[in-house]
C-alpha cells in the first residue's frame, strides 16, 4: 500500500508562472512532511518542510501548505525559474526516534522559458 | 565537508555475485539509512541504523545485509545479486531533525 501519492507524474509550467505539485497520503500517524529536489544524477536535496501543528510554512519561493482533514499537502513555488526543473518527491514521518521517510513517487516538473 | 560519499558511483554486475556499497558521512550523524530508487516508485528504505553498531530493516530488506561498525560508514551488502536488484542506491544520514542528507548515489546494473 503506498501510504504516500504523488499522483501528477510530471508537471509543465511557463517560467515566472506559479508552479504547484501535490501530495496525498493515507497514514494519520505521519506528523513531520518535508519536499526533496532531485536533479538527474545526483542525490535528493532538501527543500522544505513542515509540522502537522502547522497549516503553511514559506521559505522564500516555496511554500509547503498542509491540509491535515483532507490529508493532503502541496508545494507552490513562485515565480518558477528554468532551474527548478527538477524530480519533486515528498516525504512523511510518523512519531519516533527513527526517523523513517516514506516517499512519494515524485512529480517531474519542467519550467520552460 | 564532503557530506555524505558513496562508493562506487556505477557498477556492473552477473546474476549471483557479491558486492559491497560504502556510505560514508563526515558530519557525526547518528542515523543512517540506504534507500533504493526504481522508474515510478519514488525511494524505498531498504536498511538503516540508529548509531553505531545497530542496525535494522526497512521496507525492502529482503537480500540485502548491512553493517554499521563504525559511526561514520554505513556498508550494503549484496550476497546473490539478482536482475530484480538493478536499481539506483542512496545512502543518507540525519542526526537530531527530520532532514536526511542524502549521497550522490550508486547506479547498479545487475545481468
Amino acid at each position: 500500500d503506498q501510504q504516500v501519492k504523488q499522483n501528477s507524474p510530471s508537471l509543465s509550467v511557463q517560467e515566472g508562472r506559479i508552479s504547484i505539485l501535490n501530495c496525498d497520503y493515507t497514514n494519520s500517524m505521519f506528523d513531520y512532511f518535508l519536499w526533496y529536489k532531485k536533479y538527474p544524477a545526483e542525490g535528493p536535496t532538501f527543500l522544505i518542510s513542515i509540522s502537522s501543528i502547522k497549516d503553511k510554512n514559506e521559505d522564500g519561493r516555496f511554500t509547503v501548505f498542509l491540509n491535515k482533514s483532507a490529508k493532503h499537502l502541496s508545494l507552490h513555488i513562485v515565480p518558477s525559474q528554468p532551474g527548478d526543473s527538477a524530480v519533486y518527491f515528498c516525504a512523511a514521518s510518523a512519531l519516533g526516534n527513527t526517523g523513517k521517510l516514506i516517499f512519494g513517487q515524485g512529480t517531474t516538473l519542467q519550467v520552460k522559458p | 565537508n564532503a557530506g555524505v560519499t558513496q562508493t562506487p558511483k556505477f557498477r556492473v554486475l552477473k546474476t549471483g555475485q557479491s558486492m559491497t556499497l560504502l556510505c560514508a558521512q563526515d558530519m557525526n550523524h547518528e542515523y543512517m539509512y540506504w534507500y533504493r530508487q526504481d522508474p515510478g516508485m519514488g525511494l524505498r528504505l531498504i536498511h538503516y541504523s540508529v548509531g553505531e553498531g545497530t542496525t535494522a530493516k526497512g521496507e525492502v530488506p529482503d537480500g540485502y545485509n548491512v553493517s554499521r561498525l563504525k559511526k561514520q560508514n554505513f556498508l550494503l551488502g549484496l550476497e546473490s545479486a539478482a536482475p530484480s536488484q538493478t536499481s539506483v542506491y542512496f545512502c543518507a544520514s540525519r542526526q537530531s531533525t527530520y532532514e536526511q542528507y542524502f549521497g550522490p548515489g550508486t547506479r547498479l546494473t545487475v545481468t
